[in-house]
This record gives structure tokens, sequence and C-alpha cells, in this order.
């Protein structure tokens, strides 16, 4: 089974300055999905970016960019030019493409709060 | 708005009571899912229906059923709430293909008393 690991319970950032967001995952697999999630506290859950594990070049989406390295099983997430409202709970997640039990599923870590300081 | 509708927004049971979380999509998702959150364990899968007519247990099916109604409904039944149960409850639904994300329901914040 794979496991995903966020190892900052809490992060804070200064407003128009750069954090990383760290997660390491666990998986025999070759094929599969990388995700962040972004939860604010109106409980919504919304996808910031995601990662095909094929692919070599970072996904970038706006401010947002992955550090994606595949042989460390690492995949960072960058919000650079912090804004008020990005504070919130980040999650990544794994999702396999191999087929079999874990196919479709996502499996997530246990989140890090960033709060944006102006 | 097209997306993932759940119901209810808040409940607060008493322990030893029963209850049924309602999930609906109507973007003709083929795969849905039930997940819970709890602070400092992020979401953790209880059940999924990769498609109509099937559903299978996740990480932490106990003391929960599911039905899959049709294509769109996808419910979540706790037949004797425990205090343990108390969590954030989570519906979601995806095309049924790896290479996308879910699409997630608002939560439903469930205390069990």
């Amino acid at each position: 089974a794979q496991t995903v690991t966020q190892s900052q319970p809490e992060m804070s950032v200064q407003e128009a300055e750069t954090v990383t967001l760290s997660c390491t995952y666990d998986t025999s697999e070759s094929d599969y999905y990388l995700f962040w999630y972004k939860q604010p506290p109106s409980r919504q859950m919304i996808l910031v970016i995601r990662q095909e594990a094929y692919k070599q070049q970072n996904a970038t989406e706006n401010r947002f960019s992955v550090n994606f390295q595949k042989a460390a099983k690492s995949f960072s997430l960058k919000i650079s030019d912090s804004q008020l409202g990005d504070a919130a709970m980040y999650f990544c997640a794994y999702r396999s493409r191999v087929g079999g039990t874990s196919y479709g599923k996502l499996t997530f870590g246990q989140g890090t709060i960033l709060t944006v300081h102006p | 708005n097209a997306g993932v509708t759940q119901t209810p927004k808040f409940q607060v049971l008493k322990t030893g009571q029963s209850m049924t979380l309602q999930c609906a999509q109507d973007m003709n998702h083929n795969s849905m899912y039930w997940y819970r959150q709890d602070p400092g364990m992020g979401l953790r899968l209880i059940y999924y229906s990769a498609s109509e007519g099937t559903t299978d247990k996740g990480e932490v099916p106990n003391g929960y059923n599911v039905s899959r109604l049709n294509k769109r409904e996808f419910s979540l039944r706790l037949e004797s709430a425990a205090p343990s149960q108390t969590s954030v409850y989570f519906c979601a639904s995806s095309v049924g293909t790896a290479n996308y994300g879910y699409t997630f329901g608002s939560g439903t914040r469930l205390t069990v008393v």
C-alpha cells in the first residue's frame, strides 16, 4: 500500500514571499499521479496542481509549482508571491495508475496548515 | 451548479443512533468515494464505488455501510453511531481514470455525543 507523509504540520509565510511545503511518498509503482489540494476554512477541497509521474517536467499553475523528484519520492509545493487567500490546509495526495485494488484511489498525507502574515 | 452535493452539512447524533449521509453528483462520473477527515490524519478512505453496482471497503470501513443507489448517488450509513465516528465526512467523485483528481462535496461535520 502507498503512504504519503507531510512532515510539516504548520508553516507560515509573509505576504508576497515564497514558501515550500514538503511531501514524501512511498510506493513500489512506477506509474501514478500526485496532487496538491487546498482546503480553506470553508472546508471545500480545491485541486491546486497535479503531476504525472512519467513526466520529468515539473508542473506549474500560475504562482504554484512543484518540485517532483521521482527517485527520492519527493513532491514539494512552492507558492510564490504568497497572498492572504493562500492561507489554508494543504494536502498532498497520491493516485495509482496501476490496475488492481489501489487503482484510482487517492491516498492523502496528514496535511500542512499554512498561515500567511500580512 | 454542477458538482457533488452532500447533505446534511452538520449533524449531532447521540451514541447508538443511526443516520445516512447523502451524496449526489451530476457530472456523470463513474467512481464515487467516502472519506473521513480527522486532525493530524488527513483524509482516510471509508468506502468507494468504482462503478455503478459495485462497492468496496477502503482503509477504515468498520461501523459504516454504503449504497450506490444509481450512477449519481452514493450514500453512507452509520448503523449505531459511536463517539469515535465524530469527524468531517467528504464525498467525492471522479471519471474513473487515475489521471484526474476528484471533485469533492463540501463535507458533513458529524458529532457523536
